[in-house]
């Protein structure tokens, strides 16, 4: 089973759009969670934690359910800037596992 | 902005040869990482590295591999005898805190090299 998973899309969504993106992890030990960004050909960088009690960035906000090992990502008022593959990323014991990312197109 | 960075960008290398892929982290950071990025997959955890050694490697990381910090900011991955596999991206990252110590362990990663191996 792998250890983290996501739906790979794509999704093509109009400027504006609300857009969630969901995630899901196999270790139930797994310690601290993130949502990172990744443009084309370029490194990963970080988007935002994600913490118990959910936290929120402008217009992203990150929530987490231990009990059902699931991590999602909500992005309002999608921009064209948005445009990137987002990457679920766990850390369980001494390892980062990444997920295989989710593509996102915003449309003009 | 304190950054991580990478030399070279990209390394192109003919099969059996040995590369060394270099990076600079972040001063103030403690706990460096290798990982690494076949075209079209996911990014895969190789090594971390705190206190001048290993602290944890991943199936991939073999006798092949190495890591060193020479000095006091670099941070170096050796790959000797270089198969046509070990083509992808290379990036390193570096953090404050290590993995499983605080929960705002977020890591910074630098551009990365790609490596082809012809």
């Amino acid at each position: 089973r792998k250890e983290v998973e996501q739906d790979p899309g794509p999704f093509n969504v109009p400027e504006g759009a609300t857009v969630a993106f969901n995630c899901t992890y196999s270790n139930s030990a797994s310690q601290s969670f993130f949502w990172y960004r990744q443009d084309c050909r370029k490194e990963p960088k970080l988007l935002m934690s994600v913490y118990s009690s959910g936290n929120e960035d402008g217009r992203f906000t990150a929530q987490l359910n231990r009990a059902s090992q699931y991590i999602s990502l909500l992005i309002r008022d999608s921009k064209l800037s948005d445009s990137a593959t987002y990457l679920c990323v766990v850390n369980t014991g001494n390892q980062f596992y990444f997920g295989t990312g989710t593509s996102l197109t915003v449309i003009p | 902005e304190p950054e991580v960075t990478q030399t070279p960008s990209h390394q192109v290398t003919q099969m059996g040869q040995e590369v060394i892929l270099r990076c600079v982290p972040i001063s103030n950071h403690l706990y460096f990482y290798w990982y690494r990025q076949i075209l079209g997959q996911k990014v895969e955890f190789l090594v971390s590295f705190y206190n001048n050694e290993i602290s944890e490697k991943s199936e991939i990381f073999d006798d092949q591999f190495s890591v060193e910090r020479p000095d006091g900011s670099n941070f170096t991955l050796k790959i000797r005898s270089t198969k046509l596999e070990d083509s992808a991206m290379y990036f390193c990252a570096s953090s404050e805190w290590g993995l499983g110590q605080s929960s705002y362990n977020e890591q910074f990663f630098g551009p990365g090299t790609r490596l082809t191996v012809l």
